[in-house]
């Protein structure tokens, strides 16, 4: 049964600062890693991927991908007001025989900003 | 990324009975999948649907309660069958545009079964 964790928070960060948001997940074989965010009462965002150990930087979100210890967080910096949002994790459910996969989700971390 | 849309946004349903969801998108695209979003909850995948063949299921979803269409690329339906209060949720299709495991979500369907 594929696995992915996440603390549930609430983390609370004061505005400006880094906000981290970890993932741990139980598939060695999982290849691509997403961050979601998803705001009261709507569907979830696409904001970051990664696919490769090492870090990814995208503006204010940088992802961070081990997979030796099949570890993925997000770092946020500079936070706003408006990051406060539930942040969910995914890793893909690796199948054979070639097409996308669909994806299994963490329970999402509650995030915070405090102005 | 593709513009999906979903109907209905909300239904409110009697138990015993079924309801179809449309997932709709601007655009061709290989892949859509079905989540299931219970309340306080992350979301669950249903199942893949396939475009000219049977949508494949996860582990604990079963085609006689979710039955699947996929007639072309841009199109596709959930069915949620004999409905209990267990299946209140929210329930949204995603779509990988570009064969890459990047999944764009819909708005959802609210369904809240009495």
């Amino acid at each position: 049964q594929k696995e992915v964790e996440q603390n549930s928070g609430p983390l609370s960060v004061p505005e400006g600062a880094i906000a981290s948001l970890n993932c741990t997940y139980s598939d060695r074989g999982s290849q691509s890693f997403f961050w979601y965010r998803q705001y009261s009462g709507k569907s979830p965002e696409l904001i970051m991927f990664i696919y490769s150990n090492g870090d990814k930087e995208d503006g204010r979100f940088t992802a961070q991908l081990n997979k030796a210890s099949q570890y993925v967080s997000l770092l946020i910096r500079d936070s706003q007001p408006s990051d406060s949002a539930t942040y969910l994790c995914a890793v893909n459910n690796r199948r054979s025989g070639g097409g996308a996969d669909g994806l299994t989700f963490g329970k999402g971390t509650h995030l915070i900003i405090q102005p | 990324s593709a513009v999906i849309s979903q109907k209905p946004s909300r239904d409110i349903c009697q138990r015993g009975t079924s309801l179809t969801i449309q997932c709709q998108v601007d655009s061709q695209v290989t892949m859509m999948f079905w989540y299931r979003q219970q309340p306080g909850q992350s979301l669950t995948l249903i199942a893949t649907a396939n475009q000219g063949s049977e949508a494949t299921y996860e582990s604990g979803f079963v085609i006689d309660k979710f039955p699947i269409s996929r007639p072309n690329l841009t199109f596709s339906t959930l069915t949620v069958s004999n409905m209990s209060p267990e299946d209140s949720s929210i329930y949204l299709c995603s779509v990988d545009a570009w064969g890459t495991n990047e999944q764009f979500f819909g708005p959802g369907t609210r369904l809240t079964v009495l």
